[in-house]
């Protein structure tokens, strides 16, 4: 079964820091590869998708890279704000069989930008 | 901009009692998904819908939860009886034909409380 691990599991910066957040999964047959914003209590955004075939995407303040014969992936956010602050969750699609476009959730990364 | 809308928003009720849930997926959206996502981690896929049709239902616990899509738009996910550990929030989201390059969009959540 595919495993998705999120590291670390929370962070505290400054405003205006660049920082980045890791995910890593155990099955490198992935058809894509997503990260997610959630704020408290409510449901999930979709940031940036890569595909198993691209290397990374950007977004304004945001890229992501994926690795995908090494299992990883990093969301880099550059300048951090307050409104950052959410909770980043990182999901890989299955590529075959019964996991075929099905996603697989880390725990996320709980985000905290201060003034 | 169309959102997925679920009601209600929030809900307490005991053991052994019946809740439902209910989704109205993006207009167009022909696959709609259930998700549940237990505090602190990442959410996990209950049931997956391809029109009205059930494509993926493996991790649905079948003895107390059910799902339908009758008309293939909006769908129920109900729980009797709710246990303790059944406390989470259920999110639903829908894509528009559940292609494997397609992003899903999240609605807002139900978050359940068994007492």
């Amino acid at each position: 079964k595919q495993e998705v691990t999120q590291i670390p599991a929370a962070l505290s910066v400054p405003e205006g820091e660049n920082l980045v957040l890791n995910c890593s999964f155990t099955d490198s047959a992935i058809y894509n590869l997503q990260w997610f914003r959630q704020d408290p209590g409510k449901g999930l955004t979709s940031l940036l998708l890569i595909q198993s075939s691209q290397r990374e995407q950007t977004s304004g303040r945001l890229n992501a890279s994926l690795d995908k014969s090494s299992g990883r992936s990093t969301l880099y956010i550059a300048a951090s704000q307050p409104g950052d602050s959410a909770t980043y969750l990182c999901a890989v699609s299955g590529e075959r069989g019964s996991t075929l476009g099905r996603l697989y959730f880390g725990r996320g990364t709980q985000l905290t930008v201060w003034p | 901009e169309a959102e997925v809308a679920q009601s209600p928003r929030y809900k307490i009720t005991e053991k052994s009692q019946a809740v439902a849930f209910w989704c109205d997926p993006i207009s167009g959206h022909a696959t709609l998904y259930w998700y549940r996502q237990i505090l602190g981690q990442g959410p996990e896929l209950l049931v997956q819908f391809q029109d009205e049709s059930v494509v993926d239902d493996s991790q649905l616990p079948k003895d107390r939860f059910s799902a339908e899509r009758l008309k293939g738009v909006d769908s129920t996910l109900k729980i009797q009886p709710a246990e303790l550990g059944d406390s989470a929030m259920y999110l639903c989201a829908s894509s528009r034909q559940g292609a494997r390059t397609e992003t899903q969009y999240f609605g807002p959540g139900t978050r359940l409380l068994v007492l």
